[in-house]
Protein backbone atom coordinates (compact mmCIF):
# COMPACT_ATOMS: atom_id res chain seq x y z
CA UNK A 1 0.00 0.00 0.00
CA UNK A 2 1.57 3.72 -1.19
CA UNK A 3 2.30 5.75 1.79
CA UNK A 4 3.86 9.47 1.40
CA UNK A 5 6.62 10.31 3.64
CA UNK A 6 7.28 14.27 3.80
CA UNK A 7 10.25 16.34 5.61
CA UNK A 8 11.84 19.58 5.18
CA UNK A 9 12.20 22.71 7.19
CA UNK A 10 9.77 23.98 9.60
CA UNK A 11 10.71 27.44 10.58
CA UNK A 12 11.63 29.56 8.17
CA UNK A 13 12.47 33.81 8.23
CA UNK A 14 10.50 36.43 5.64
CA UNK A 15 11.90 36.49 2.23
CA UNK A 16 13.63 33.14 2.52
CA UNK A 17 12.30 29.72 0.09
CA UNK A 18 10.46 26.91 1.91
CA UNK A 19 11.28 23.33 0.38
CA UNK A 20 9.84 20.09 0.97
CA UNK A 21 9.93 16.94 0.14
CA UNK A 22 7.23 13.78 -0.58
CA UNK A 23 8.71 10.90 -0.24
CA UNK A 24 6.58 8.00 -2.93
CA UNK A 25 6.56 4.54 -1.19
CA UNK A 26 5.14 1.11 -1.46
CA UNK A 27 3.48 1.93 -5.14
CA UNK A 28 4.07 3.18 -8.68
CA UNK A 29 4.81 7.31 -9.09
CA UNK A 30 3.32 6.73 -13.04
CA UNK A 31 -0.20 7.52 -14.08
CA UNK A 32 -1.05 10.09 -10.76
CA UNK A 33 -0.77 13.14 -9.91
CA UNK A 34 1.38 14.16 -7.73
CA UNK A 35 0.06 17.10 -5.36
CA UNK A 36 0.73 19.90 -2.42
CA UNK A 37 -2.07 21.03 -0.45
CA UNK A 38 -2.02 23.27 2.85
CA UNK A 39 -3.87 24.39 5.07
CA UNK A 40 -3.62 27.91 7.10
CA UNK A 41 -4.03 27.19 11.01
CA UNK A 42 -7.61 27.23 11.95
CA UNK A 43 -8.95 27.87 8.46
CA UNK A 44 -9.39 25.10 5.34
CA UNK A 45 -7.77 23.25 1.96
CA UNK A 46 -5.89 25.40 -0.22
CA UNK A 47 -4.83 23.22 -3.10
CA UNK A 48 -1.02 24.34 -4.17
CA UNK A 49 -0.26 22.54 -7.44
CA UNK A 50 0.80 18.84 -8.75
CA UNK A 51 2.98 17.11 -11.23
CA UNK A 52 2.91 14.07 -12.83
CA UNK A 53 5.43 11.57 -14.27
CA UNK A 54 5.71 13.21 -17.32
CA UNK A 55 6.98 16.46 -15.63
CA UNK A 56 3.79 18.49 -16.53
CA UNK A 57 3.02 20.75 -13.39
CA UNK A 58 -0.01 23.05 -12.43
CA UNK A 59 0.05 25.73 -9.80
CA UNK A 60 -2.93 27.65 -8.52
CA UNK A 61 -2.76 31.48 -10.13
CA UNK A 62 -2.99 32.61 -6.44
CA UNK A 63 0.33 31.61 -5.49
CA UNK A 64 1.92 32.87 -8.82
CA UNK A 65 5.20 32.12 -9.90
CA UNK A 66 6.12 31.23 -6.04
CA UNK A 67 5.64 28.06 -7.43
CA UNK A 68 7.73 24.96 -8.36
CA UNK A 69 7.01 21.62 -7.94
CA UNK A 70 9.82 19.31 -9.44
CA UNK A 71 10.03 15.19 -9.04
CA UNK A 72 13.74 13.81 -8.97
CA UNK A 73 14.85 11.16 -12.02
CA UNK A 74 14.12 8.44 -10.54
CA UNK A 75 10.02 9.14 -10.02
CA UNK A 76 10.30 8.49 -6.11
CA UNK A 77 10.05 11.77 -4.85
CA UNK A 78 8.86 15.24 -5.19
CA UNK A 79 9.52 18.90 -3.80
CA UNK A 80 7.54 21.85 -3.68
CA UNK A 81 9.66 25.45 -3.22
CA UNK A 82 7.53 28.36 -2.36
CA UNK A 83 9.60 31.36 -2.83
CA UNK A 84 9.66 34.95 -0.45
CA UNK A 85 7.52 33.57 2.05
CA UNK A 86 5.47 35.68 4.39
CA UNK A 87 3.72 35.10 7.45
CA UNK A 88 0.63 34.61 6.09
CA UNK A 89 2.40 31.21 4.31
CA UNK A 90 2.29 29.68 7.71
CA UNK A 91 0.28 26.55 7.29
CA UNK A 92 0.34 23.20 7.24
CA UNK A 93 1.64 21.39 4.08
CA UNK A 94 0.45 17.94 2.78
CA UNK A 95 1.54 16.05 0.04
CA UNK A 96 -0.91 13.80 -1.88
CA UNK A 97 -1.88 11.48 -4.45
CA UNK A 98 -4.13 12.58 -7.08
CA UNK A 99 -6.22 10.09 -9.56
CA UNK A 100 -7.76 10.85 -12.73
CA UNK A 101 -8.86 7.43 -14.16
CA UNK A 102 -10.56 7.11 -17.22
CA UNK A 103 -12.39 3.47 -17.91
CA UNK A 104 -14.45 2.34 -20.77
CA UNK A 105 -17.64 1.73 -20.27
CA UNK A 106 -18.50 0.37 -23.77
CA UNK A 107 -17.29 1.37 -27.07
CA UNK A 108 -18.79 1.30 -30.80
CA UNK A 109 -17.70 2.11 -34.00
CA UNK A 110 -18.57 5.76 -33.11
CA UNK A 111 -16.76 6.05 -30.25
CA UNK A 112 -16.40 4.93 -26.27
CA UNK A 113 -18.17 6.20 -23.45
CA UNK A 114 -16.53 6.13 -20.51
CA UNK A 115 -16.54 6.49 -16.99
CA UNK A 116 -14.31 8.91 -15.02
CA UNK A 117 -13.16 8.68 -11.51
CA UNK A 118 -11.28 11.56 -10.60
CA UNK A 119 -10.22 11.97 -6.63
CA UNK A 120 -7.05 12.29 -4.33
CA UNK A 121 -6.39 9.36 -2.34
CA UNK A 122 -3.51 9.26 -0.49
CA UNK A 123 -2.18 11.63 2.10
CA UNK A 124 0.62 12.63 3.72
CA UNK A 125 1.23 13.18 7.43
CA UNK A 126 1.66 17.05 7.05
CA UNK A 127 4.45 19.36 8.11
CA UNK A 128 3.72 22.52 9.69
CA UNK A 129 5.87 25.65 8.29
CA UNK A 130 5.95 28.46 10.54
CA UNK A 131 7.23 32.06 8.94
CA UNK A 132 8.27 34.08 11.99
CA UNK A 133 11.35 36.80 11.95
CA UNK B 1 -11.82 29.24 -11.78
CA UNK B 2 -14.68 27.65 -9.78
CA UNK B 3 -15.31 29.03 -6.31
CA UNK B 4 -17.00 26.18 -3.70
CA UNK B 5 -19.13 27.53 -0.91
CA UNK B 6 -20.49 25.20 1.22
CA UNK B 7 -23.23 25.91 4.23
CA UNK B 8 -23.74 25.65 6.78
CA UNK B 9 -20.16 26.70 8.42
CA UNK B 10 -21.18 24.87 11.50
CA UNK B 11 -24.17 22.13 12.32
CA UNK B 12 -25.16 21.08 15.82
CA UNK B 13 -26.43 17.43 15.92
CA UNK B 14 -26.96 14.48 18.21
CA UNK B 15 -25.48 11.11 17.17
CA UNK B 16 -28.47 8.72 15.43
CA UNK B 17 -29.68 12.10 13.22
CA UNK B 18 -29.11 12.87 9.83
CA UNK B 19 -26.89 15.82 8.24
CA UNK B 20 -27.25 17.18 5.27
CA UNK B 21 -24.26 19.57 4.04
CA UNK B 22 -24.81 21.64 0.90
CA UNK B 23 -21.61 22.63 -1.66
CA UNK B 24 -22.22 25.06 -4.60
CA UNK B 25 -20.33 25.49 -7.06
CA UNK B 26 -19.56 29.44 -9.29
CA UNK B 27 -20.15 27.57 -12.17
CA UNK B 28 -21.40 24.17 -13.84
CA UNK B 29 -19.15 21.45 -13.10
CA UNK B 30 -18.88 18.21 -13.93
CA UNK B 31 -20.24 15.36 -11.39
CA UNK B 32 -17.13 13.14 -11.88
CA UNK B 33 -15.00 16.13 -10.51
CA UNK B 34 -16.95 16.87 -6.85
CA UNK B 35 -15.09 15.08 -4.24
CA UNK B 36 -16.00 14.63 -0.51
CA UNK B 37 -13.44 14.69 2.49
CA UNK B 38 -13.28 13.98 5.76
CA UNK B 39 -11.01 15.92 8.53
CA UNK B 40 -10.49 15.40 12.22
CA UNK B 41 -8.08 17.64 14.63
CA UNK B 42 -4.01 16.75 13.94
CA UNK B 43 -5.35 14.66 11.12
CA UNK B 44 -4.92 14.73 7.11
CA UNK B 45 -8.43 14.57 5.19
CA UNK B 46 -9.67 11.55 4.22
CA UNK B 47 -11.41 10.76 0.92
CA UNK B 48 -14.75 10.06 1.65
CA UNK B 49 -17.11 10.56 -1.83
CA UNK B 50 -15.55 11.03 -5.17
CA UNK B 51 -17.66 11.49 -8.30
CA UNK B 52 -20.46 13.34 -6.61
CA UNK B 53 -21.76 9.50 -5.13
CA UNK B 54 -19.26 7.02 -5.20
CA UNK B 55 -18.29 5.78 -2.13
CA UNK B 56 -14.16 5.50 -1.17
CA UNK B 57 -13.05 2.26 0.24
CA UNK B 58 -14.15 1.52 3.56
CA UNK B 59 -16.71 4.24 3.80
CA UNK B 60 -19.89 3.30 5.52
CA UNK B 61 -22.98 3.56 3.15
CA UNK B 62 -24.28 5.57 5.67
CA UNK B 63 -22.36 8.32 3.98
CA UNK B 64 -24.26 9.18 0.63
CA UNK B 65 -23.46 11.89 -2.16
CA UNK B 66 -25.67 13.54 -4.62
CA UNK B 67 -25.97 16.50 -6.97
CA UNK B 68 -25.09 17.78 -9.97
CA UNK B 69 -24.42 20.99 -12.31
CA UNK B 70 -23.41 23.60 -9.32
CA UNK B 71 -25.69 21.84 -6.58
CA UNK B 72 -24.12 19.19 -4.43
CA UNK B 73 -25.13 17.51 -0.88
CA UNK B 74 -23.38 15.36 1.35
CA UNK B 75 -26.00 13.01 3.45
CA UNK B 76 -24.48 11.49 6.94
CA UNK B 77 -27.23 8.99 7.69
CA UNK B 78 -27.60 8.22 11.62
CA UNK B 79 -24.38 10.04 13.07
CA UNK B 80 -22.33 7.98 14.75
CA UNK B 81 -19.23 9.57 17.34
CA UNK B 82 -16.88 8.79 14.93
CA UNK B 83 -18.71 11.02 12.21
CA UNK B 84 -17.85 14.37 14.27
CA UNK B 85 -15.79 15.89 11.97
CA UNK B 86 -15.13 18.82 9.50
CA UNK B 87 -16.12 17.83 5.70
CA UNK B 88 -14.72 19.80 2.73
CA UNK B 89 -16.23 19.89 -1.20
CA UNK B 90 -13.31 20.15 -3.78
CA UNK B 91 -14.17 19.85 -7.23
CA UNK B 92 -11.42 18.35 -9.09
CA UNK B 93 -10.24 17.03 -12.33
CA UNK B 94 -12.49 19.30 -14.06
CA UNK B 95 -10.10 22.65 -14.47
CA UNK B 96 -7.24 24.02 -12.47
CA UNK B 97 -6.99 25.20 -9.73
CA UNK B 98 -8.77 22.67 -8.14
CA UNK B 99 -10.55 24.55 -5.51
CA UNK B 100 -11.87 23.64 -2.02
CA UNK B 101 -15.03 24.43 -0.34
CA UNK B 102 -14.60 26.09 3.06
CA UNK B 103 -15.67 23.30 5.17
CA UNK B 104 -18.63 22.53 7.07
CA UNK B 105 -18.02 21.44 11.20
CA UNK B 106 -20.79 18.90 11.76
CA UNK B 107 -20.72 19.18 15.94
CA UNK B 108 -22.16 17.44 18.83
CA UNK B 109 -25.29 18.86 20.04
Amino acid sequence: QVQLQQWGAGLLKPSETLSLTCGVYGGSFNSFYWTWVRQIPGKGLEWIGEINERGDTDSSPSLGSRVTISADTSRTHFSLRLSSVTAADTAAYYCVRGRRDRRALSCSLRGCTYAYSYYMDVWGEGTTVTVSS
Amino acid sequence: EVVLTQSPGTVSLSPGERATLSCRASQSIISSSLVWYQQKPGQAPRLLIYGTSTRATGVPDRFSGSGSGTDFTLTIDRLEPDDFAVYYCQQYGDSPPYNFGQGTKVEIK
